[in-house]
């Protein structure tokens, strides 16, 4: 089955960029990543997703390896409403545990 | 558009009690999916459908059940609750399959107890 592996947290500080890491080792070729954010309880919501360049978009910066095993979500400026739990899917592979991320004053 | 919506947001159930959770999108996606989230855990895809009339078991489908008449509902059954059922449900649509490039669009989830 497709597995994605994130580290469980991390600390950022206010202002300063958040880069969270995701390994996607069983994607396959035609397969998008995805990234997802879930704050609090609510439902998780859509950051960005790519094939194989990197992408930018208002929220964040997605940046994959050449081998596409690996990806690396970047939030430019943290807030600290980017406290949340963000998801790495690659391919097939389903939510997981996703890394938690807290950004502090 | 509303996107997705669940109902009802909070129930409590006892053992044995059987109910039926909501799930209507008014985007017209094919797609539907069911999700559990225990407490600190990530997100478990219990079922999904890839269209009216289909559906499949996702990774923990046990003790659920779900229907697919209607491209806008997809609901979800619980026969006999039990308290390992006790978790937050999320539903979620979209226009193509997991994994090609389209995203999934998250309702706000039903917060269900067991006792």
């Amino acid at each position: 089955d497709a597995k994605t592996t994130q580290p469980t947290s991390m600390d950022c500080a206010e202002g300063r960029a958040a880069n969270l890491p995701c390994n996607h080792s069983t994607i396959s070729g035609n397969e998008y990543v995805y990234w997802y954010r879930q704050i609090h309880s609510q439902g998780p919501q859509y950051i960005i997703h790519g094939l194989k360049n990197n992408e930018t978009n208002e929220m964040a910066s997605l940046i994959i390896t050449e081998d596409r095993k690996s990806s690396t979500l970047i939030l430019p400026h943290a807030t600290l409403r980017d406290t949340a739990v963000y998801y790495c899917i690659g391919g097939k592979s389903t939510f997981g545990d996703g890394t938690t991320l807290t950004v502090k004053p | 558009n509303a996107g997705v919506t669940q109902t009802p947001k909070f129930r409590i159930l006892k053992i044995g009690q059987s109910m039926t959770l909501q799930c209507t999108q008014d985007m017209n996606h094919n797609y539907m999916y069911w999700y559990r989230q225990d407490p600190g855990m990530g997100l478990k895809l219990i079922y999904y459908s890839v269209g009216a009339g289909i559906t499949d078991k996702g990774e923990v489908p046990n003790g659920y059940n779900v229907s697919r008449s209607t491209t806008e509902d997809f609901p979800l059954r619980l026969e006999l609750a039990a308290p390992s059922q006790t978790s937050v449900y999320f539903c979620a649509s979209s226009s193509r399959a997991w994994g090609s490039t389209d995203t999934q669009y998250f309702g706000p989830g039903t917060r269900l107890t067991v006792l």
